[in-house]
């Protein structure tokens, strides 16, 4: 069985710093692994994905994560927060196969600090 | 782009009321998804949906149903709303399974069941 566990329910980094979002899957079969933001009063929107290919992905507003599997992980980073960058994050993990269903971890809310 | 609506941001209904929750998603995809979200328990699956006229159930189906009569469209229903159910409820839709397809969200219904 799938599963997503996310360290840190809230995660606080002052403006300028370095995020770093915690992410670690179990999963039976190669997975494809997402990463989705949630604004206030929003639905998810998608950051980034790895599927296959280069480990080391990049997504829009200048967040990356980086699948390894030795250590089943697909931490979330951004070299420099800014106050946009508050909301919540979901890691999220598919198998690799017909089933649609994606498993989503609990998420993280992230605050940026003035 | 693709694009998911939802028919309210909010709602305020009534126990013992039906509620209907309408979806509708614009990029001719055949996979839809009602989840709710609540505080620290992320996203849960509620039904989802690989065609029209076909529903399976998610991980908490329970006092809900749902209905796909057109490929576009996809609506959960509350047969008898209660308290309990006062929540996020967020629709996705993504293209055929294949490699890592992502999901697409709509901006969520809140939904308060008094």
């Amino acid at each position: 069985a799938q599963s997503v566990t996310q360290l840190g329910s809230h995660v606080s980094v002052s403006e300028g710093a370095l995020v770093l979002l915690r992410c670690n899957y179990s999963s039976s079969v190669p997975p494809y692994l997402f990463w989705y933001v949630q604004y206030p009063n929003q639905g998810l929107q998608l950051l980034l994905k790895y599927t296959t290919g280069a480990t080391l992905v990049k997504g829009i507003n200048g967040f990356e994560a980086e699948f390894k599997k030795s250590e089943t992980s697909f931490h979330l980073t951004k070299p420099s927060a800014h106050m946009s960058d508050a909301a919540e994050y979901f890691c999220a993990v598919k198998p690799m196969n017909r089933d649609d269903k994606i498993i989503f971890g609990k998420g993280t809310r992230l605050h940026i600090l003035p | 782009d693709v694009k998911v609506t939802q028919s309210s941001r909010y709602l305020v209904k009534r126990t013992g009321e039906k509620v209907f929750l309408e979806c509708v998603q614009d990029m001719d995809h055949e996979n839809m998804f009602w989840y709710r979200q609540d505080p620290g328990l992320g996203l849960r699956l509620i039904y989802f949906s690989y065609d029209v006229k076909m529903k399976e159930k998610g991980d908490i189906p329970e006092g809900y149903s749902v209905s796909r009569e057109k490929k576009e469209r996809f609506s959960l229903i509350l047969e008898s709303a209660s308290t309990n159910q006062t929540s996020m409820y967020l629709c996705a839709s993504s293209g055929l399974a294949g490699v890592g397809d992502t999901q697409y969200f709509g901006p969520g219904t809140r939904l308060t069941v008094l």
